[in-house]
């Protein structure tokens, strides 16, 4: 059983360069996330989705685009790379709101803007 | 805004002792606080959760404590052992259904 299946696992961008990181999951879960973590500062919420075709805002959007065409997939997307875009970024999955229950992450994406 | 504390940010201890991890949640709607394990190069795992009708839970050597008067919870890590050495974040349910987590804990079990 895969899970949450993240890729790239490591890039490097020039600042102004776009990327897509992909995630997809195989668990049937409706709920979706991607997460920014920087040192000292946990994992910050970029976008979330509670299905295919709905998405929503986190507590740090700016910089960032996220589609939900199916259950599956949930990429973020990355249109102008800015240095502060620097960070390890995980997506995760849960079948239900996540005061319900567990959410399961991929492996995470390092991305380094220069 | 809705905000998660949590102290220490490293922690070291010998092997066979117990360790603690406390935080500070700030939403007073919160009402669930799951506990992450993160070891080296990989995504975070639940290890433990806790809802707000609840005051302690235990799972073998880890527990976690809830009051919600003050609204801080803890985790307890008893016997530690060097496995246990990884990156542990604390998070608090808000509105809308969605977490915050805390800063992490680096803690480091010493044989």
């Amino acid at each position: 059983n895969a899970g949450v299946t993240q890729t790239p696992k490591f890039r490097i961008l020039k600042i102004g360069q776009s990327m897509t990181l992909q995630c997809t999951q195989d668990m049937n879960h409706n709920y979706m996330y991607w997460y920014r973590q920087d040192p000292g500062m946990g994992l910050k919420l970029i976008y979330y989705s509670v299905g295919a075709g709905i998405t929503d805002k986190g507590e740090v959007p700016n910089g960032y685009n996220v589609s939900r065409s199916t259950t599956e997939d949930f990429p973020l997307r990355l249109e102008l790379a800015a240095p502060s875009q620097t960070s390890v970024y995980f997506c995760a999955s849960s079948p239900d709101r996540v005061n319900t229950g567990e959410l399961f992450f991929g492996e995470g994406s390092r991305l380094t803007v220069l | 805004g809705e905000n998660v504390e949590q102290h220490p940010s490293t922690l070291s201890v010998q092997e066979g002792d117990s360790a603690v991890i406390k935080c500070t949640y700030s939403d007073s709607a919160s009402n669930y606080f799951p506990w992450y394990k993160q070891e080296l190069g990989k995504g975070p795992q639940l290890i433990i959760d806790i809802r707000s009708n609840v005051g302690e839970k235990k799972d073998q050597r880890i527990a976690v404590t809830l009051n919600k008067t003050a609204k801080h919870f803890s985790l307890h890590i008893t016997e530690t052992q060097p496995e246990d050495s990884a990156v542990y974040f604390c998070a608090a349910s808000i509105q809308r259904g969605k977490l915050i987590f805390g800063q992490g804990t680096e803690l480091s079990v010493k044989p």
